[in-house]
């Protein structure tokens, strides 16, 4: 069974704080990471993508992979309101299928 | 604009009842999915497709059926067989090669009379 497994939350942070979001999963032939924010009754949208060890940043956000451990993990800094909602960890594995976790709520407080 | 749609928004469906939702891509993309999604879950793959007039079955295809006549196209039939269709529908598309980044419509949200 491939499994990519995320912290429900709900999980709330101040604004203008740093929100990190945590994503393990269990099949280590797994090739790409996603990561998708979906706000509440709309679908997903995706926020970045990474395939390499380490980190990758795009504006606010950091992706971080660590394939040893099986663990990525997205970070948001200087979190607004507006970064409230579900974030979904998306694994592509060696079947070249998504496996998506259940997501954290993420709440940012004003 | 180039995106995926999907209609209807809303869709009930009585009991026995076969329904289908729709959805088109314009983004020449090659893969198509659908995925259920319950409250507070993720996302589940029902069917996808990686090429015209061929699809295979996701985690939880059983009580649903698809077609792929088109590029574009890639309807899903919710059948009677399907006791429990209440969720919200999403289908997505990637390009078949590269990243396979998959971008998701809007979506269709089920309901039973």
């Amino acid at each position: 069974q491939k499994e990519v497994e995320q912290n429900s939350g709900p999980l709330s942070v101040p604004e203008g704080a740093i929100a990190s979001l945590n994503c393990t999963y269990s099949d280590r032939g797994s090739q790409s990471f996603f990561w998708y924010r979906q706000y509440s009754g709309k679908s997903p949208e995706l926020i970045m993508f990474i395939y390499s060890n380490g980190d990758k940043e795009d504006g606010r956000f950091t992706a971080q992979l660590n394939k040893a451990s099986q663990y990525v993990s997205l970070l948001i800094r200087d979190s607004q309101p507006s970064d409230s909602a579900t974030y979904l960890c998306a694994v592509q594995g060696s079947a070249r299928q998504l496996t998506f976790g259940s997501g954290t709520q993420l709440t940012v407080l004003p | 604009d180039g995106g995926i749609t999907q209609s209807p928004k809303y869709l009930f469906r009585k009991e026995g009842q076969n329904v289908t939702l729709s959805c088109e891509q314009n983004l020449n993309h090659d893969a198509m999915y659908w995925y259920r999604q319950d409250p507070g879950q993720g996302l589940r793959l029902i069917y996808y497709s990686q090429i015209v007039n061929d699809f295979q079955k996701g985690d939880i295809a059983e009580g649903y059926s698809v077609s792929r006549e088109k590029k574009e196209s890639f309807p899903l039939t919710v059948t009677s067989a399907q006791k429990n269709p209440t969720a919200f529908y999403l289908c997505a598309s990637s390009t078949f090669t590269g990243a396979e980044t998959q971008y998701f419509g809007p979506g269709t949200r089920l309901l039973v009379l």
